[in-house]
């Protein structure tokens, strides 16, 4: 049974590129969660998806976007890179999208230079 | 705002002790609360989750209790060994629709277990 999957899991890129980061959930699972983890700090909620919407978001601008497939696999992207994006990126599943267990994938390296 | 502080940053024991470490939050009304492990650079591992109405949950030697009126949560690690050295966070699921959908994190005890 294979767990949460991330790809890629390093990148490197720009400042004002745009990245998109890609997540297959645990399998029985249809809720996505994304999250950004810098350095030494502990993650930060981004959004989840749950049937293909949005449906909770946080303390992110709508440079951060995402999307969720009908298989309930998910995409992450950022555009106009920042420096200050330079973080672990982390896609999280569960069964209920708002009571499961979260369970996290290995996560995306993102550098910003 | 729920804020979750996780105390010690830091700790380094020697092989085989028993220890403790702290999570505590400032809002009581939460769902449930779940510790993870991360190794460095790599993701996050569930280790236990406490529903609100449970007082402890337990997984060979790790042992997580739950007082959820004092706002607090700790993680027993019995007969710690070197292989236990990584980052340990707390995470918090809250109530209500504008907050079940997500976990507020603390920032983690980094815990080093010496031979």
């Amino acid at each position: 049974d294979a767990g949460v999957t991330q790809s890629p899991t390093h990148l490197i890129k720009t400042r004002g590129q745009q990245v998109t980061l890609r997540c297959s959930p645990k399998s029985g699972h249809d809720t996505v969660s994304w999250y950004q983890q810098a350095l030494g700090q502990g993650p930060q909620f981004i959004f989840q998806y749950y049937e293909e919407e949005e449906r909770q978001r946080g303390n992110f601008p709508d440079r951060f976007s995402g999307h969720q497939f009908p298989n309930y696999s998910s995409e992450l992207n950022v555009n106009a890179l920042l420096l200050g994006d330079s973080a672990l990126y982390l896609c999280a599943s569960s069964e209920a999208w708002d009571t499961g267990e979260l369970f996290f994938g290995e996560g995306s390296r993102l550098t910003v230079l | 705002k729920q804020e979750v502080t996780q105390i010690p940053a830091a700790l380094s024991v020697p092989e085989g002790e028993n220890l403790v470490l702290n999570c505590s939050f400032t809002d009581s009304a939460i769902y449930n609360l779940q510790w993870f492990r991360q190794d460095p650079g790599k993701g996050l591992t569930s280790l236990l989750l406490i529903q609100s109405s449970q007082r402890e949950q337990t997984s060979g030697r790790l042992n997580a209790s739950l007082d959820k009126s004092s706002g607090r949560s700790t993680l027993y690690i019995a007969a710690s060994q070197p292989g236990d050295s990584a980052t340990y966070l707390c995470a918090v699921r809250g109530l209500g629709s504008s907050n079940t959908g997500k976990l507020i994190f603390g920032q983690g005890t980094t815990l080093q277990v010496k031979p």
